[in-house]
């Protein structure tokens, strides 16, 4: 089992459209959690960090399911300028030095 | 000025040349970090380094040689580098403590080895 999984997509949605993203992980002892924004040839960019009380930011909703080992990313009122891709970030072992990033899930939002 | 700065942006080189990939943070952050990003791959970790020093060396072939100098700069020297070498090389920052502390990356380097 990889140690953070995410659904590659992509995931086309039209403008207006609510989605929502999911990411497994493998250690049951992770201590953060985090959704990361890439847009095509760029750096990553924080999104939002995932609290165990679940928390939203505008459009944005992240919730974790510690008893299932995921975390979700829902997106309502998709725009276009959401297109990109969105990783899921993990902190598997307690220490800043290992977030285990996930694959990333691409989302191309059309008209 | 931006948080964290790469230079160069993109770099072409031969497997006989050598090169440095430099980063630069100005977030007052105590931790900087090398990822790779190769297509179709997660992101890989290859160094960290936390207060200068170097904390994490995630099995990276010798032909990788970080340096930190101080906390607000980091370098990555390259030499007799292979294809497979080819992909983005993301520098991050972060606090370095409390561990939740999320990373801040550059815009990265695009290396092409040819």
């Amino acid at each position: 089992r990889k140690e953070v999984e995410q659904d590659p997509g992509p995931f086309n949605v039209p403008e207006g459209a609510t989605v929502a993203f999911n990411c497994t992980y493998s250690n049951s002892a992770s201590q953060s959690f985090f959704w990361y924004r890439q847009d095509c040839r760029k750096e990553p960019k924080l999104l939002m960090s995932v609290y165990s009380s679940g928390n939203e930011d505008g459009r944005f909703t992240a919730q974790l399911n510690r008893a299932s080992q995921y975390i979700s990313l829902l997106i309502r009122d998709s725009k276009l300028s959401d297109s990109a891709t969105y990783l899921c970030v993990v902190n598997m072992y307690g220490t800043a030095s290992k977030l285990t990033f996930g694959t990333g899930t691409r989302l191309q939002v059309t008209l | 000025e931006t948080g964290v700065t790469q230079t160069p942006r993109h770099l072409v080189m031969g497997m006989t040349n050598k090169k440095s990939l430099k980063c630069e943070q100005h977030l007052g952050h105590n931790a900087m970090y090398w990822y790779k990003q190769s297509a179709k791959k997660p992101l890989e970790l290859m160094f960290v380094y936390n207060f200068k020093e170097q904390t994490e060396n995630n099995s990276v072939p010798s032909r990788f040689s970080p340096e930190c100098p101080n906390s607000s700069h980091l370098f990555l020297h390259l030499h007799t580098l292979q294809p497979e070498d080819s992909a983005l090389y993301l520098c991050a920052s972060s606090q370095g403590t409390p561990d939740n502390s999320p990373l801040h990356f550059g815009n990265g380097t695009r290396l092409t080895v040819t």
